[in-house]
C-alpha cells in the first residue's frame, strides 16, 4: 500500500527566498506523481505532473523532481512572494488518476 | 473559474434527511471523481467514474450514493448521514489518460 508523507506539516520563510517542499513514498512503482496546490476553503489547484519517465517539470517559478530510486520528490519554489502562501500537496499514482495516494500537505506562509 | 463547478457551497444537514451534491464540468474531461476531505488527513478517493462506468467505490459506507448521467455531471446523495460525515467534499475530473487533476471548490458539509 502505498504511503505519502510531506513534511513539515508548516513552513514559514521571509518573502523573496527560495524554498523546497519535500514528499516522500513508499511505494517506487509509480504512474505518475502531482503537486497541488489549496487556498483556504478552496478547492486543488493542479501545479505539476511528473510522469514515471520524467525526472523534473517545470512551470515559472516552480520546478518538481523526481527521485523514484530513493522515494522522495521536491518542490522547489523560486523568489517566493505572499501569494504563494497555501497549503501544497503531493500526490502518486501507482496505476492511472484512479489510485491517486495524497500526502496531508505542508502549510506555506510567506511572511512580507 | 476552475472549469469544475460545484453546487452547493455550503450544507447543513441532520441525520435523517437527504440530500445530493452536485458536480459539473466544462473541460471534456471523460472521468469523474468524489473525494473526502477532513481536517488532518489525507483526501480520501470515494468514487470514480471512467467513461460514465462506476470503476472504484473505496469500501465507502452506503449512505452515499453516486450517480453519473452523462460525461459532464456527477451527483452524491446522502441519506441517513452521521456527525463524523461532516468535511469538505471535492468533485474532480481529468482525462483518463495521465493528466493532472482538476478540482471544484468543494461542499463544505456538516451533520447535526
Amino acid at each position: 500500500k502505498q504511503e505519502v508523507t510531506q513534511i513539515p506539516a508548516a513552513l514559514s520563510v521571509p518573502e523573496g527566498e527560495n524554498l523546497v517542499l519535500n514528499c516522500s513514498f513508499t511505494d517506487s512503482a509509480i504512474y505518475n506523481l502531482q503537486w497541488f496546490r489549496q487556498d483556504p476553503g478552496k478547492g486543488l489547484t493542479s501545479l505539476l505532473l511528473i510522469q514515471s519517465s520524467q525526472r523534473e517539470q517545470t512551470s515559472g517559478r516552480l520546478n518538481a523532481s523526481l527521485d523514484k530510486s530513493s522515494g522522495r520528490s521536491t518542490l522547489y519554489i523560486a523568489a517566493s512572494q505572499p501569494g504563494d502562501s497555501a497549503t501544497y500537496l503531493c500526490a502518486i499514482s501507482n496505476f492511472g488518476n484512479e489510485k491517486l495516494t495524497f500526502g496531508t500537505g505542508t502549510r506555506l506562509t510567506i511572511i512580507p | 473559474e476552475t472549469g469544475v463547478t460545484q453546487t452547493p457551497r455550503h450544507l447543513v444537514m441532520g441525520m435523517t434527511n437527504k440530500k445530493s451534491l452536485k458536480c459539473e464540468q466544462h473541460l471534456g474531461h471523460n472521468a469523474m471523481y468524489w473525494y473526502k476531505q477532513s481536517a488532518k488527513k489525507p483526501l480520501e478517493l470515494m468514487f470514480v467514474y471512467s467513461l460514465e462506468e462506476r470503476v472504484e467505490n473505496n469500501s465507502v459506507p452506503s449512505r452515499f450514493s453516486p450517480e453519473c448521467p452523462n460525461s459532464s455531471h456527477l451527483f452524491l446523495h446522502l441519506h441517513t448521514l452521521q456527525p463524523e460525515d461532516s468535511a469538505l467534499y471535492l468533485c474532480a475530473s481529468s482525462h483518463v489518460e495521465n493528466s493532472p487533476l482538476h478540482f471544484g471548490n468543494g461542499t463544505r458539509l456538516t451533520v447535526t
